[in-house]
């Protein structure tokens, strides 16, 4: 079963900061969270294990609750390059099933 | 390095007709995915593998078979490829260590 993300599409101006959600309705093992470009592949962000904790890449970080089974991805201060589709995706909580799931994306669209 | 390769990048296909998505990978990865793309359905898990001669049902499995002969190749195959195939797909490799996904550039495949 996919995660649910939430919003669908945001639009921002440069330097303002957004919010991306995750849930799912199952026990989660770690969340992914990747960026793709029109046209292209998705590329890694992070990944965030059970155990609560936070973690930042550059202005962009993500938090993972593990008891409420959400996860919160953050831009801060948005540039032009952060435009594009935010996908999270979900592991389960067996250690050993590598099924990896993804949410139906959220569109960033930075404008200047 | 060239990462995750999927061949071929297009094809079009009568409705019937069977053909076999091929994905290589250099990174001697033990985990392998397929998954299909299509507007406002995020990415959606076909099939996977965790190692050499081992698949996996995902999400979406039904009309596609999978094989994994040797470590660096995994196959999708389409016995009789119908309309609602008409898609892209894209193949990845999972670095055990981090848990980051590695993808290919993606195939598109269109079935009149």
């Amino acid at each position: 079963q996919q995660p649910v993300q939430s919003p669908q599409a945001v639009i921002l101006r440069e330097g303002e900061d957004a919010v991306i959600n995750c849930s799912s309705s199952k026990a989660l093992y770690s969340v992914h969270w990747y960026r793709q470009k029109h046209g292209e592949a998705p590329v890694f962000l992070m990944i965030l294990l059970k155990g609560g904790e936070q973690k930042g890449h550059e202005k962009i970080s993500a938090s993972f609750n593990e008891k409420k089974q959400q996860s919160s991805l953050y831009l801060t201060a948005s540039q032009l390059s952060y435009s594009g589709t935010y996908f999270c995706g979900t592991e389960g909580s067996n250690f050993g099933n590598e099924k990896l799931t993804f949410g139906t994306g959220t569109r960033l669209t930075i404008i200047p | 390095n060239a990462g995750v390769t999927q061949t071929p990048k297009f094809r079009v296909l009568k409705t019937g007709q069977s053909m076999t998505l091929l994905c290589a990978q250099d990174m001697n990865h033990e985990y392998m995915y397929w998954y299909r793309q299509d507007p406002g359905m995020g990415l959606r898990l076909i099939h996977y593998s965790v190692g050499e001669g081992t698949t996996a049902k995902g999400e979406v499995p039904d009309g596609y078979n999978v094989s994994r002969l040797k470590k660096q190749n995994f196959l999708l195959g389409l016995e009789s490829a119908a309309p609602s195939q008409t898609s892209v797909y894209f193949c990845a490799s999972k670095r055990g260590y981090t848990g980051e996904l590695f993808f290919g550039e993606g195939s598109r495949l269109t079935v009149l």
